[in-house]
């Protein structure tokens, strides 16, 4: 069974750094792409960055550009994002999903970890 | 940016039909994939591909895709169907995935 956790959310203060973790397990994780999404209280689902399964490729949404690093570690079975210069508006459940199909999809969700910026 | 749009809410009396709609400029040519998340859960997966289910997904899902519209058919509605849906397609122009605004599905 396919399995994500997230850690390493909190309240950090605007300006701040964080680093998250996303433990899978279930699957042969050095074999998939891997994407983080985010979820703003209240608001609809906003994906932000992917990683190829190797690490080779990786993609990121406008706003996180220069601010927000995807990367892996297929030894750990573990992705991760590390955010810098963080704002209020970055506040938000932060997910870790699977890729599915040629990765244009996401097949498996972890349960997400909550950033708050303030 | 490619823009997908959806109506925010949508009611439906138990064992009717509920049907979602995604807007996208010529989203025929793309291909869609729906999640379902109910209150206080993480999304999940019910159409991918345009019309295909996950295992465990019920048959009362289906999807349909064709001109500047896709759709979700939830039929015979269920109380546990109360969720807000969302589309979501891959913009290979820019290297991004793109999710509509979700809409709110309550059953009456």
């Amino acid at each position: 069974q396919v399995y994500m956790v997230e850690s390493g959310g909190g309240v950090v203060q605007p300006g701040g750094s964080l680093r998250l973790s996303c433990a899978a397990s279930g699957f042969t994780f050095g074999d998939d792409g891997m994407h983080w999404v985010r979820q703003a209280p209240g608001k609809g689902l906003d994906w932000l960055a992917f990683i190829r399964y190797d690490g080779a490729d990786k993609f990121y949404t406008d706003s996180v550009k220069g601010r927000f690093t995807i990367s892996r570690d297929n030894s750990e079975n573990t992705l991760y994002l590390e955010m810098k210069s963080l704002r209020p508006d970055d506040t938000a459940i932060y997910y870790c999903a699977k890729g599915g199909g040629l990765v244009n999809y996401f097949e498996h969700w972890g349960q997400g970890t909550l950033v708050t910026v303030s | 940016s490619y823009v997908l749009a959806q109506a925010p809410s949508v009611s439906v009396a138990p064992g009717k039909t509920a049907r979602i709609t995604c807007g996208g400029n010529n989203i025929g040519s793309k291909v869609v994939n729906w999640y379902q998340q109910r209150p206080g859960q993480a999304p999940m997966l019910v159409v991918y591909d345009d019309t295909y289910r996950p295992s465990g997904i019920p048959q009362r899902f289906s999807g349909s895709n064709s001109g500047n519209t896709a759709t979700l058919t939830i039929s015979r509605v269920e109380a546990g169907d109360e969720a807000e849906y969302y589309c979501q397609v891959w913009d290979s122009s820019g290297d991004r995935w793109v999710f509509g605004g979700g809409t709110k599905v309550t059953v009456l």
